[in-house]
């Protein structure tokens, strides 16, 4: 089976404009995890679905960030009003649900540029 | 609030050496630790997870070792490659989010 998917690749925006990245988690994996990798803070937690659900979203970095999750697979993270700070790479993980298996598999990234 | 570091930052060697790349973390009630590695501009890649009741995984010339009480883990390469250098990355697994707190990495370079 595919692995996690990511999409777009890259994203340059202007800042002040809303982007959506999107995430496909491995099929049957019910654990949903977004990360951020930006220079000079390394990576960072952002919010965890199981299924549907995410019980904390205290790891968003503002309310700017929103992400939801629908059918139990695919996830959208929202950024509105891009800012400059916000370009970063934006990682997805998906994971077994925890308890039976706790590795996280990632994929490739959404390079997010703000301008 | 747990802390991830590995040291060194960066690491330059021969081909053909044995080397170890160092994580210590501050709060031992994690679930697991992993090993990561990462080439420029490139994703993760997995390379060794220990479960927190474990002491150490082999996978090839890779073996990481677990010891939780100390909060250390230590990721053993046997006999460098070029094409072993990327960055290393190590993360413990914790809290009801089941989230990865990242260390900085080690950046590896293997010098042919």
């Amino acid at each position: 089976g595919a692995g996690v998917s990511q999409s777009p690749s890259n994203k340059v925006t202007e800042k002040g404009k809303d982007v959506e990245l999107r995430c496909d988690p491995i099929s049957g994996h019910t654990a949903l995890y977004w990360y951020r990798q930006s220079l000079g803070q390394g990576l960072e937690f952002l919010i965890y679905f199981q299924g549907n659900s995410a019980p904390d979203k205290s790891g968003l970095p503002s309310d700017r960030f929103s992400a939801e999750r629908t059918g139990g697979s695919v996830s959208t993270l929202t950024i509105q009003r891009t800012q400059q700070e916000d370009s970063a790479v934006y990682l997805c993980a998906s994971s077994l649900e925890p308890g039976t298996s706790y590795e996280q598999y990632f994929g490739p990234g959404t390079r997010l540029t703000v301008t | 609030k747990q802390e991830v570091t590995q040291i060194p930052a960066a690491l330059s060697v021969p081909e053909g050496e044995n080397l170890v790349l160092n994580c210590s973390f501050t709060d031992s009630a994690i679930y697991n630790l992993q090993w990561f590695r990462q080439d420029p501009g490139k994703g993760l890649t997995s390379l060794l997870l220990i479960q927190s009741s474990q002491r150490e995984q082999t996978s090839g010339r890779l073996n990481a070792s677990l010891d939780k009480s100390s909060g250390r883990s230590t990721l053993y390469i046997a006999a460098s490659q070029p094409g072993d250098s990327a960055t290393y990355l190590c993360a413990v697994q914790e809290g009801s989010n089941y989230q990865l707190i990242w260390g900085a990495g080690t950046k590896l370079i293997i010098k042919p």
